[in-house]
């Protein structure tokens, strides 16, 4: 069994739904977790990063971590073509140190 | 401000061959990492260093090598590349876990 599991998809939604990203994980020690973007042909970025359970909000994006399920999610409202990528989470057990683990991602199309 | 830089972003080679991967950072971040992406399987780590002068094995290690020359630098070595190799390989460095990637390198082994 993977440490993170992610549903590849691939999603297609229309623009301006709202859409549901979500990770499950099996090693509780994970404290750090994170969501990537990454376009075609081009590394992942950065989208959010969070330590505690809870949400945290960024423009159209929210990220909620609920660490007595195991699960992570990432929201995106009102979603936009440009928001066609694949959305990879991430998790780490420590913020100095150790192996940063990757879901296998999810593509996410948004037709106009 | 250059990031993370890999070289090359392209390479072809033939089964049984050698070669290096480079990356760099300078960011002056402790921790480095090399990834491999493939169709439908996600980043995968190959190995990791946590600080200079320490590595460790990831999820698929076997047929590679790393080095942590110095703090900036990270390079990863195929011995003998096979087919099964050819790949996306991402280098990444991180600071609290927010890691920042290069563009990658295409490998095809033939």
């Amino acid at each position: 069994q993977k440490e993170v599991e992610q549903d590849p998809g691939p999603l297609s939604v229309p623009e301006g739904a709202i859409v549901s990203l979500n990770c499950t994980y099996s090693n509780s020690a994970f404290q750090y977790f994170m969501w990537y973007r990454q376009y075609s042909r081009k590394g992942p970025e950065l989208l959010m990063y969070t330590y505690s359970s809870g949400n945290k909000e960024d423009g159209r994006f929210t990220a909620q971590v609920d660490k007595s399920s195991k699960y992570i999610s990432l929201f995106i409202r009102d979603s936009q073509p440009s928001d066609s990528a694949t959305y990879l989470c991430a998790m780490i057990i420590s913020s100095n140190t150790g192996k940063l683990i990757f879901g296998q991602g999810t593509t996410l199309q948004v037709k106009p | 401000n250059a990031g993370v830089t890999q070289t090359p972003k392209f390479q072809v080679l033939k089964t049984g061959q050698s070669m290096t991967l480079q990356c760099a950072q300078d960011m002056n971040h402790n921790s480095m990492y090399w990834y491999r992406q493939d169709p439908g399987m996600g980043l995968r780590l190959i190995y990791y260093s946590a600080s200079e002068g320490t590595t460790d094995k990831g999820e698929v290690p076997n047929g590679y090598n790393v080095s942590r020359l110095n703090k900036r630098e990270f390079s990863l070595r195929l011995e003998s590349a096979a087919p099964s190799q050819t790949s996306v390989y991402f280098c990444a460095s991180s600071d609290r876990g927010e890691a920042f990637f290069g563009q990658g390198t295409r490998l095809t082994v033939v």
